[in-house]
């Protein structure tokens, strides 16, 4: 299937530790995204990436970085997790050309930190 | 800074009924927005996308419109089913290149 997809489905860890969260997109797309949705259920913007530029949002926590090994892929690395990470993040991707096309999003992780 | 609310939270409805969601934005310079649901523990699907020269878009039971200078838009339900209890959420796209999403709203069809 053409999709957006994330792995893991879950992850559960212990403060301090990192972790890495993959995500890959079959539709040829070329941007991007992580968002993390918290416990209210409020989703946010972390970062857009594509081949040329990677855009942070500025309240996202430099603990937090995400790495592109190919157009397909953007990974989230997670250092030095703290309790407050628990989220569940989500991974989206868009067409080329232009900022009017629709996002499209990955299952999500549910990261718990205990 | 733009930020995106949703009314009603919460909806309940008996089947068949159409309905209304409500979604404001307080910036309007948009490129476009989108609607999703996201059903409980999963993902987001979209369900509408309209662009910021748009005024409507259709897809099955499901009519969105797009009142850019005002700051509304509306997701219109028609014949509402069971299948249709989700989270309904809205989203703008801005020239940051990302989504600003609303809080969402959370409806639910009784048989």
């Amino acid at each position: 299937d053409t999709a957006v997809s994330q792995t893991p489905k879950y992850l559960v860890t212990q403060m301090g530790n990192d972790k890495s969260i993959k995500c890959e997109q079959n539709l040829g797309h070329d941007t991007m995204y992580w968002y993390k949705q918290d416990s209210k259920k409020f989703l946010k913007i972390m970062f857009s990436y594509n081949n040329k530029e990677l855009i942070i949002n500025e309240t996202v926590p430099n603990r937090f970085s995400p790495k592109s090994p190919d157009k397909a892929h953007l990974n989230l690395h997670i250092n030095s997790l703290e309790l407050g990470d628990s989220a569940v993040y989500f991974c989206a991707s868009s067409r080329p050309s232009g900022r009017g096309n629709e996002q499209f999003f990955g299952p999500g992780t549910r990261l718990t930190v205990l | 800074k733009q930020e995106v609310t949703q009314i009603p939270a919460a909806l309940s409805v008996p089947e068949g009924e159409n309905l209304v969601l409500n979604c404001s934005f307080t910036d309007s310079a948009i490129y476009n927005l989108q609607w999703f649901r996201q059903d409980p523990g999963k993902g987001l699907t979209s369900l509408l996308l309209i662009q910021s020269s748009q005024r409507e878009q259709t897809s099955g039971r499901l009519n969105a419109s797009l009142d850019k200078s005002s700051g509304r838009s509306t997701l219109y339900i028609a014949a509402s089913q069971p299948g249709d209890s989700a989270t309904y959420l809205c989203a703008v796209r801005t020239g940051a290149n990302n989504l600003f999403f609303g809080t969402g709203t959370r409806l639910t069809v009784i048989p």
